[in-house]
């Protein structure tokens, strides 16, 4: 069955420094997403994804993040100076479409470390 | 505004014994879906079941079987005969628009010991 996939699955990085989370979402999909999930807390979306443009965003995706869909198949997620409080678990989801009650399909996360 | 609720933060149960998780939303929009996620301690989020606003035909898939009523805005989620591999976190969430971002309550921990 066709999956999410996300690198790295942990990534260690000092305060201040640029990191980039990347996805490869199912072939298919037209909808992608980024969520995060900060340690024993809820899911809280960041930022959704369409057309090559961003759909939606929460208050959470401020002007240090952005998104990007290099290519027909890389999706990714840029935190320009990381904080502490970056500390997260960062999942990348995908959809058909929005015509449907398709469930989004999850990628395994990447847990992000800030030091 | 749009909000998921679940009361229940832990849930420790035998094996063996059926259990249901709560989950009660708010929305003011007419259409939307509501699912119900697994995360197992790896860490991964796994889609379970979902349900439209507009088919409160509950089912059964399996061990596992779901209660939507509009009337009380709750999405209710079963395990019958629970099993060790259901412990995990269980995550409802709400989807209203097309943009499809989905809302997450808390989460309920549920253990289930031999």
């Amino acid at each position: 069955e066709p999956e999410v996939t996300q690198t790295p699955s942990h990534q260690v990085t000092q305060m201040g420094q640029e990191v980039i989370l990347r996805c490869v979402p199912i072939s298919n999909h037209l909808y992608f997403y980024w969520y995060r999930q900060i340690l024993g807390q809820k899911v809280e979306f960041l930022v959704s994804f369409y057309n090559n443009e961003i759909s939606e965003k929460s208050e959470i995706f401020d002007d240090q993040f952005s998104v990007e869909r290099p290519d027909g198949s890389n999706f990714t997620l840029k935190i320009r100076s990381t904080k502490l409080e970056d500390s997260a678990m960062y999942f990348c989801a995908s959809r058909v479409d929005s015509y449907s009650n398709q469930p989004q399909h999850f990628g395994d996360g990447t847990r992000l470390s800030i030091l | 505004a749009q909000k998921v609720t679940q009361a229940q933060t832990e849930i420790s149960v035998v094996e063996k014994e059926d259990v249901t998780l709560d989950c009660v939303y708010e929305t003011r929009d007419t259409t939307y879906y509501l699912f119900w996620y697994k995360q197992p301690p790896s860490g991964e989020l796994v889609f379970l079941i979902r349900r439209n606003s507009f088919d409160e035909q509950n089912e059964i898939s399996g061990r596992y079987s779901w209660n939507f009523q509009k009337s009380t805005s709750s999405f209710n989620f079963t395990i019958t005969a629970s099993q060790v591999v259901d412990s995990a976190v269980y995550f409802c969430a709400l989807r209203v628009n097309q943009g499809g971002k989905l809302i997450f309550g808390q989460g309920t921990e549920l253990s289930v010991k031999p």
